[in-house]
């Protein structure tokens, strides 16, 4: 079955500092692929998305690639704030099936993503 | 545009209880999807409303089972329940086949 593996957290870095979060998968054909971010006692906000191979997803300076040859989805932003400070998730989401069914998401663990001042 | 809307935000069961919770699609959604989030982990689904019909199931016992009404909006009910059901139950609504949007879950505590 589908699966995503995403880097140990916790991870501490200072504010400005380049950030990177490791995403691997696992599945069949061609899955959509997907960070969210969620913060203390919110829910999930997607942040960014990819749908095809090669594809750049990129949103409020974070950016990912779509790596079909390795299999990853890594996150990455050049400067990070204080504001970044949340739980990130990497998800896929299978092949659609035919018709109008839609696909389940599968999720990572999750990274605590904590930036200092 | 109104958001996914979730209630009640917490809630406290005993063990044994049963439970329903309740999501509010965004406008112009007809899917709903339940997923479970137990502390520290990431979301597990549970299973996905389609116009009224469940459409697809994850590897969740059947004393979780929902429904979906007319107007979109949707239930989850858990039936005897387990400490290990102590979790943050999120639902997500989307318009196929579009992304889907979270609200801000149900924090279900038992004890």
């Amino acid at each position: 079955g589908n699966s995503v593996t995403q880097m140990e957290g916790p991870v501490t870095l200072s504010e400005e500092a380049f950030l990177t979060i490791n995403c691997t998968y696992t599945a069949t054909g061609y899955p959509s692929l997907f960070w969210y971010v969620q913060y203390p006692g919110e829910g999930l906000q997607l942040l960014l998305k990819a749908t095809k191979a090669d594809d750049k997803g990129s949103n409020k300076g974070f950016e990912a690639t779509y790596r079909k040859e390795t299999t990853s989805f890594h996150l990455e932003k050049g400067s990070v704030q204080v504001s970044d400070s949340a739980v990130y998730f990497c998800a896929l989401r299978g092949e659609l099936a035919g018709g109008t069914s839609y696909g389940k998401l599968t999720f990572g663990q999750g990274t605590i993503l904590t930036v200092h001042p | 545009e109104t958001g996914v809307t979730q209630s009640p935000t917490h809630l406290i069961k005993t063990r044994g209880q049963q439970v329903t919770l309740r999501c509010s699609s965004q406008s112009g959604h007809n899917t709903v999807s339940w997923y479970q989030q137990a502390l520290g982990q990431g979301p597990q689904f549970i299973f996905q409303y389609y116009r009224e019909e469940e459409n697809g199931r994850g590897n969740f016992p059947p004393r979780f089972s929902g429904l979906q009404f007319p107007n979109y909006s949707s239930e989850l009910n858990v039936n005897a329940l387990e400490l290990d059901d102590s979790a943050l139950y999120l639902c997500a609504s989307s318009l196929p086949p579009g992304e889907q949007y979270f609200g801000p879950g149900t924090r279900l505590t038992v004890t």
